[in-house]
């Protein structure tokens, strides 16, 4: 099985920050993976699908960036409705299993 | 407009069996795969099962596989999800997500969630 490793596990910033997460294939997945927002007691968000692309209606403060192992994931300009828990998901080829990384909780500093 | 809700969680006793719906709206359910993705109190979301338009590829996590059954029904746009032997670590919040396309990759819109917890 792949594994995928998210990084940090937390993380403080202020408004106006850059801020960057990371995920970590223990092999190589070419461009499957995702980025969801969660915040307490709402639905997940999809933000960035198949490595880079951004979800319609999604700010275009978000991207994503990567391919193979190593993804990124950053927030130019955090805003204060950007505090919550992003999480990272790789696709199984075929399909339709998926797997979530730990999540990043990102607070206000 | 999208919209997913689920029903059917509660309180239950370990070992029992409970089962999830989750009835899509305002879009084509039976031309998408969908998934149940849970949250334990305090820990990250967890992929539970996955199925495709057609129901002819299902997959569960390792977690629930043998106990927890994922089914379909296109004509009633529901998504199920049968939980035998229910364990207090099956707790959690229980979402409906609708995937992007017909066989199972990305989640593009998620349910509100309901909340199962397994307790004697």
């Amino acid at each position: 099985d792949i594994q995928i490793t998210q990084s940090p596990s937390s993380l403080s910033a202020s408004v106006g920050d850059r801020v960057t997460i990371s995920c970590q294939a223990s092999q190589d997945i070419r461009f499957h993976l995702n980025w969801y927002q969660h915040k307490p007691g709402k639905a997940p968000k999809l933000l960035i699908y198949d490595a880079s692309h951004l979800e319609t209606g999604v700010p275009s403060r978000f991207s994503g960036s990567g391919s193979g192992t190593y993804f990124t994931f950053t927030i130019n300009g955090l805003q204060p409705e950007d505090f919550a828990t992003y999480y990272c998901q790789h696709y199984d080829i075929p399909p339709p299993r998926i797997t979530f990384g730990q999540g990043t909780r990102l607070d206000i500093k | 407009e999208v919209q997913l809700v689920e029903s059917g969680g509660g309180l239950v006793q370990p070992g029992r069996s409970l089962r999830l719906s989750c009835v899509g709206a305002g879009f084509s359910f039976e031309g998408y795969a969908m998934h149940w993705v849970r949250q334990a109190p305090g820990k990250g979301l967890e992929w539970v099962a996955g199925i495709r338009w057609n129901s002819d590829s299902i997959d569960y996590a390792a977690s629930v596989k043998g106990r927890f059954t994922v089914s379909r029904d296109n004509a009633k746009k529901s998504l199920y999800l049968q939980m035998n032997r229910l364990r207090p670590e099956d707790t959690a919040v229980y979402y409906c997500g609708k995937d992007m396309g017909a066989v199972g990759a990305t989640i593009d819109f998620w349910g509100q969630g309901t909340p199962v917890t397994v307790s004697s």
